[in-house]
């Protein structure tokens, strides 16, 4: 099993301009996580989804749009990216929340200028 | 608000000493706690997970508590070695999705 896999890993965007980071699981996983880490603040939470179809917001949601069409993938996009948002993005799925733990993807390390 | 708060923010020790990490959280309505491992320019591994249930978990070397009560988790280190230093993160889950985590600890171990 690949587990949770991330796309892409590296990326530069101008103020403005648009993407879509993509996360595939393979382990069967009903709830997807995106999550944002900056330095010396760990990670927080914005958006989440409990199953194909469906999304929620989480903490720091502003700014993001997500898309869960396939159980296997959650895609978080970036309408008009903005020099706030660089960061290091991280996806995790789990099982059964509040049951099982969280597997986490390897980041994607977004920079806008 | 739910803040988890790791202590200190870095902490270095010779190869060989057990050491204990620290994770407190303001909210004792916790549905579980997971500490994780995170290596430089990596994601994260996840080490241990305590159910709100619980009171400790062990793997190895590892072992973590939970105290609901006071609000607090730690994470014992045995017989620390070199392959051990990292950023060591804990996570509290409220609300069975909303996982907030701590700023971490990094470790260095020293040969």
């Amino acid at each position: 099993n690949a587990g949770v896999t991330q796309t892409p890993k590296f990326r530069v965007l101008k103020t403005g301009q648009s993407m879509t980071l993509l996360c595939a699981q393979d382990m069967n996983h009903e709830y997807m996580y995106w999550y944002r880490q900056d330095p010396g603040m760990g990670l927080r939470l914005i958006h989440y989804s409990v199953g194909e179809g469906t999304t929620a917001k989480g903490e720091v949601p502003d700014g993001y749009n997500v898309s869960r069409l396939k159980k296997q993938n959650f895609l978080l996009g970036l309408e008009s990216a903005a020099p706030s948002q660089t960061s290091v993005y991280f996806c995790a799925s789990t099982l059964q929340a509040g049951r099982y733990e969280q597997f986490f993807g390897p980041g994607t390390r977004l920079t806008v200028l | 608000k739910q803040e988890v708060t790791q202590i200190p923010a870095a902490l270095s020790v010779p190869e060989g000493e057990n050491l204990v990490l620290n994770c407190s959280f303001t909210d004792s309505a916790i549905y579980n706690l997971q500490w994780f491992r995170q290596d430089p320019g990596k994601g994260l591994t996840s080490l241990l997970l305590i159910q709100s249930s619980q009171r400790e978990q062990t793997s190895g070397r590892l072992n973590a508590s939970l105290d609901k009560s006071s609000g607090r988790s730690t994470l014992y280190i045995a017989a620390s070695q070199p392959g051990d230093s990292a950023t060591y993160l804990c996570a509290g889950l409220y609300n069975n999705n909303d996982m907030r985590f701590g700023a971490g600890t990094r470790l260095t171990v020293k040969p």
